[in-house]
C-alpha cells in the first residue's frame, strides 16, 4: 500500500464551484505539505503543517484553504475554482528531525477547472 | 524570482553514457540540496541529496556536485539507463526553515 495517497486522482470541475482535495498518509510523519505543478514553473508550495495546530501559507495561498483534521490527513480546498488553478496537485510529508528535510510525494491529482 | 533554476528544460542522452543535468540557485542562505525523480503519472521521489559542508555525494550511478562559489549543483548519471528517463527536479532548503524550493525541471531522455 501507498504511504501517501490522494485522491480524487483526476477531477474535472467548473469555474465557480468549491472542490476539495485529500491527502493521507501511514507514514507517520507530523509534517505535511500541499504543492501544486504547472508546466514550466515546477513545484511550488501552496499550504503546509508542521502538526495539527498549525497551518503556514506557502507562496502561492490565495485562492486555497487547508484543513489537517489529524495527523495522517491534510485536505486542500478551492473555495471557487477558477481555470487558472487548473494543475497538478501533490502532497507531501516528511519526518523532520533537526536534520536535513527529505519529502516524500503522494501520486498527484490532475484537476482540471473549466 | 525563481531561486532555484534548471535551465535546460530537457536533455537527451545515449544509453551507457553519462547523463549531467545542471541546477543554479541564487540563494546564498540555502544548506541542503536535494535531487527528485519523476515518472509520468506518479508523485517526484526523493534521489539524492548533498549538504552545503559538501562538495560531493556518491550513491551508486547517481553523483551530486556542489559547487558554493559558483552557486551551482549538478546531477551525474552513470551510466544512463533507459529506465532513467523522467523529469528530474532539483530543490534547495534554506538555513532555519522546514520548505523545499523547486526548480522547474530537467526532461531527460535516455535512448538505446
Amino acid at each position: 500500500d501507498a504511504d501517501v495517497t490522494q485522491t480524487p486522482r483526476n477531477r474535472i470541475t467548473k469555474t465557480g464551484k468549491r472542490i476539495m482535495l485529500e491527502c493521507s498518509q501511514t507514514k507517520g510523519h507530523d509534517r505535511m505539505y500541499w504543492y501544486r505543478q504547472d508546466p514550466g514553473l515546477g513545484l511550488r508550495l501552496i499550504y503546509y503543517s508542521f502538526d495539527v495546530k498549525d497551518i503556514n501559507k506557502g507562496e502561492i495561498s490565495d485562492g486555497y484553504s487547508v484543513s489537517r483534521q489529524a495527523q495522517a490527513k491534510f485536505s486542500l480546498s478551492l473555495e471557487s475554482a477558477i481555470p487558472n488553478q487548473t494543475a497538478l496537485y501533490f502532497c507531501a510529508t516528511s519526518d523532520y528531525q533537526g536534520g536535513p528535510d527529505t519529502q516524500y510525494f503522494g501520486p498527484g491529482t490532475r484537476l482540471t477547472v473549466l | 524570482d525563481q531561486q532555484v533554476k534548471q535551465n535546460s528544460p530537457s536533455l537527451s542522452v545515449q544509453e551507457g553514457r553519462i547523463s549531467i543535468l545542471n541546477c543554479d540557485y541564487t540563494n546564498s542562505m540555502f544548506d541542503y540540496f536535494l535531487w527528485y525523480k519523476k515518472y509520468p503519472a506518479e508523485g517526484p521521489t526523493f534521489l539524492i541529496s548533498i549538504s552545503s559542508i559538501k562538495d560531493k555525494n556518491e550513491d551508486g550511478r547517481f553523483t551530486v556536485f556542489l559547487n558554493k562559489s559558483a552557486k551551482h549543483l549538478s546531477l551525474h548519471i552513470v551510466p544512463s539507463q533507459p529506465g532513467d528517463s523522467a523529469v528530474y527536479f532539483c530543490a534547495a532548503s534554506e538555513v532555519d526553515t522546514d520548505k523545499l524550493i523547486f526548480g522547474t525541471g530537467t526532461r531527460l531522455q535516455v535512448f538505446p
